[in-house]
């Protein structure tokens, strides 16, 4: 089982360059999210979709946008990115639209920002 | 909001030892759990817990949900060398809470 899968795993972006993360699960989880973690910071949550069609804003999320394409599929997109973007970023889902439930991760995606 | 605090930000450890890791509030929660991350991968959930006082285990690793519910702890045993990552602690403080995470410890285990 491939649970989430994110793509790209690296990427290189200038200044003012856009980009969209993509992500995929097959678990059939209501809830999926997008995290940063940067160096002594840990995880921090930019975009939640509790449900499809549902999005809301997490801890971090100026500077991104994101989309609930479908139940399996939830992108992040960085409009103008920034160097303050530079980071690690992670899709995870979970069973339940509540907020209380285990968070599977996906594999990460290391941005640089120039 | 909620923060989990995790200290130090690193251990280092001889292959064999036992270690523990805790994770402290000042903020009750109802849900404590654990993940480890290895090098250029997501975070794995280790153990999830869900009553003060439960005492869970998986393997040589060991995990309990404090009685405060402000606090869980995280022990490892025989420590080998694929124990090495990061660990968090994360925590819901109720039932439509978003998951908190600590920042981690980085555990090395020398050979």
């Amino acid at each position: 089982n491939a649970g989430v899968t994110q793509t790209p795993k690296f990427q290189v972006l200038k200044t003012g360059q856009s980009m969209t993360l993509q992500c995929a699960q097959d678990m059939n989880h209501n809830s999926m999210y997008w995290y940063r973690q940067d160096p002594g910071m840990g995880l921090r949550l930019i975009y939640y979709s509790a449900s499809e069609g549902t999005t809301d804003k997490g801890e971090v999320p100026n500077g991104y946008n994101v989309s609930r394409l479908n139940k399996r599929e939830f992108s992040l997109r960085l409009e103008s990115a920034a160097p303050s973007q530079t980071s690690v970023y992670f899709c995870a889902s979970s069973q339940t639209g509540a907020l209380n439930e285990k968070l599977f991760f996906g594999s990460g995606t290391q941005l640089s920002v120039l | 909001g909620q923060q989990l605090n995790q200290s130090p930000q690193s251990m280092f450890i001889q292959e064999g030892e036992d270690v523990s890791m805790n994770c402290t509030s000042s903020s009750i929660f109802n849900t404590w759990l654990w993940y480890k991350q290895e090098p250029g991968e997501g975070p794995v959930l280790l153990i999830a817990l869900y009553k003060a006082g439960e005492l869970t285990s998986n393997g040589r690793l060991t995990a309990q949900f404090g009685i405060t519910r402000k606090d869980s702890f995280l022990n490892i045993s025989a420590s080998i060398p694929s124990d090495v990552g990061i660990y968090f602690c994360a925590g819901h403080t109720g039932a439509n809470s978003k998951l908190t995470f600590g920042k981690g410890i980085t555990l090395s285990v020398r050979p």
